[in-house]
């Protein structure tokens, strides 16, 4: 079992709905990540949040909102996805920022109509 | 962070031990090397990590050669949950540079594990 749980394993929704994806992880980890992996590829890094605050943003579209409301918890708001954007979102945490080995949980199967 | 080169996929038998290589021919002093593994329908696991020595751990070892330009894991074992992608990263630790704190995944390696 993941230390990392992340909900809802899957989802379904239009492209004009708002929805939000959710990660919890009560290992003491203060940095968390969020990575996407679109089917057959490997994992691609989207932001990371060191000590509640965002570090690295690579340059992800607006439509994707990230917010880490306190040391356990790591949202992703969506608004206004694309079709190419239906992808497994993974989260991830660990001790600190760029120091540990990082403990991903098994994501949220994202599809957008 | 160091480009690696994996072999696409590998076949091992059930018992026997799996060799999986990584070629990293540019990398530099202070960057580590790294495994994980995905499992179909999961997240990536860690599995070990190594700057120069060789590391053991319950999972694996690592072997990294001399002039670190390759290295090996090796599962001892392997079993028939064992079948997954296994990835060699090659990443930085020290705090300030551009990477820090950036997990870069290649292709990895499909490695298929049959009774």
């Amino acid at each position: 079992d993941t230390e990392v749980t992340q909900t809802p394993k899957h989802l379904v929704m239009g492209m004009t709905n708002k929805k939000s994806l959710k990660c919890e992880q009560h290992m003491g980890h203060r940095a968390m990540y969020w990575y996407k992996q679109k089917a057959k590829k490997p994992p691609e890094l989207m932001f990371v949040y060191s000590y509640e605050k965002l570090s690295i943003n690579e340059s992800v579209p607006s439509r994707f909102s990230p917010e880490c409301p306190n040391s356990s918890l790591l949202n992703l708001h969506l608004h206004a996805l694309q079709p190419e954007d239906s992808a497994l979102y993974l989260c991830a945490s660990s001790q600190v920022l760029g120091t540990q080995p990082q403990h991903f949980g098994d994501g949220t199967r994202l599809s957008i109509l | 962070d160091a480009k690696t080169t994996q072999p696409t996929s590998m076949d091992c038998a059930e018992g026997r031990a799996a060799n999986l290589p990584c070629n990293h021919s540019t990398i530099s002093g202070n960057e580590y090397v790294y495994w994980y593994r995905q499992i179909h329908s999961q997240g990536p696991q860690y599995i070990i990590h190594g700057l120069k020595n060789n590391e053991t751990n319950e999972m694996a070892s690592l072997i990294i050669t001399e002039d670190r330009k390759s290295s090996t894991l090796i599962l001892p074992h392997a079993t028939l949950r064992d079948t997954a992608v296994y990835y060699c990263i090659v990443r930085v630790n020290e705090a300030g540079g551009t990477s820090y704190g950036k997990l870069t995944f290649g292709q990895g390696t499909i490695l298929t594990v049959h009774p």
